[in-house]
């Protein structure tokens, strides 16, 4: 079946530096790739998606590549900011109205 | 505004007395899903629903019931609530495809 792995948490970053939060996923045929942000009490947002090979995506500095040789889609941000503070999950949707597929969340921590 | 709302936001209750968790859409969208959040453990599906009638059982719908009858409405029914349904939960909508979820802001459940 299809699975997404995340890297685990949580990630404790200064202001200012550089993150990465790897993201793997298995599945048949090629899904697009998401990845959702939960700020503190609040629901789920989405932040980017990929819907095919070596597209990247990107929203509010942050970036990820659909990479289909190493089956990843890690998550990327140049300079992190106090207010980046919050989980986030990365998720996998085959075509059509078949079940999504989210990893377990990486809580990542900002501080000043 | 495009918006999922769940009803209640927070709710307190006991072992066995029957409850429902409402959500609906105002989006047209023909995929809805329900899912629980617990620490460690991510984002876990219960049920999806891939339009009116039609509904499929996630990763954990042990404890579980929903129905379809509209296509902007997919409540959540614990028949016989415990206290191993204690959770946050929520709702989500979307077209198919590679399109992504829109999410409610989620209910909190606690079973005494």
């Amino acid at each position: 079946g299809n699975s997404v792995t995340q890297m685990e948490g949580p990630v404790t970053l200064s202001e200012e530096a550089f993150l990465t939060i790897n993201c793997t996923y298995t599945a048949t045929g090629y899904p697009s790739l998401f990845w959702y942000v939960q700020y503190p009490g609040e629901g789920l947002q989405l932040l980017l998606k990929a819907t095919k090979a070596d597209d990247k995506g990107s929203n509010k500095g942050f970036e990820a590549t659909y990479r289909k040789e190493t089956t990843s889609f890690h998550l990327e941000k140049g300079s992190v900011q106090v207010s980046d503070s919050a989980v986030y999950f990365c998720a996998s949707r085959p075509g059509g109205y078949q079940k999504v597929t989210f990893g377990t969340g990486t809580k990542l921590q900002v501080i000043p | 505004e495009a918006q999922v709302t769940q009803n209640p936001r927070y709710l307190i209750t006991v072992t066995g007395k029957k409850l429902t968790v409402t959500c609906s859409q105002n989006m047209n969208h023909e995929y809805m899903s329900w899912y629980r959040q617990d620490p460690g453990l991510g984002l876990r599906q219960i049920y999806y629903s891939m339009n009116v009638e039609v509904t499929d059982k996630g990763d954990v719908p042990e404890g579980y019931k929903v129905s379809r009858k509209e296509k902007r409405n997919f409540p959540l029914i614990l028949e016989s609530p415990s206290p191993n349904q204690t959770s946050l939960y929520f709702c989500a909508s979307s077209t198919g495809g590679n399109q992504p979820q829109h999410f409610g802001d989620g209910t909190r459940l606690s079973i005494l």
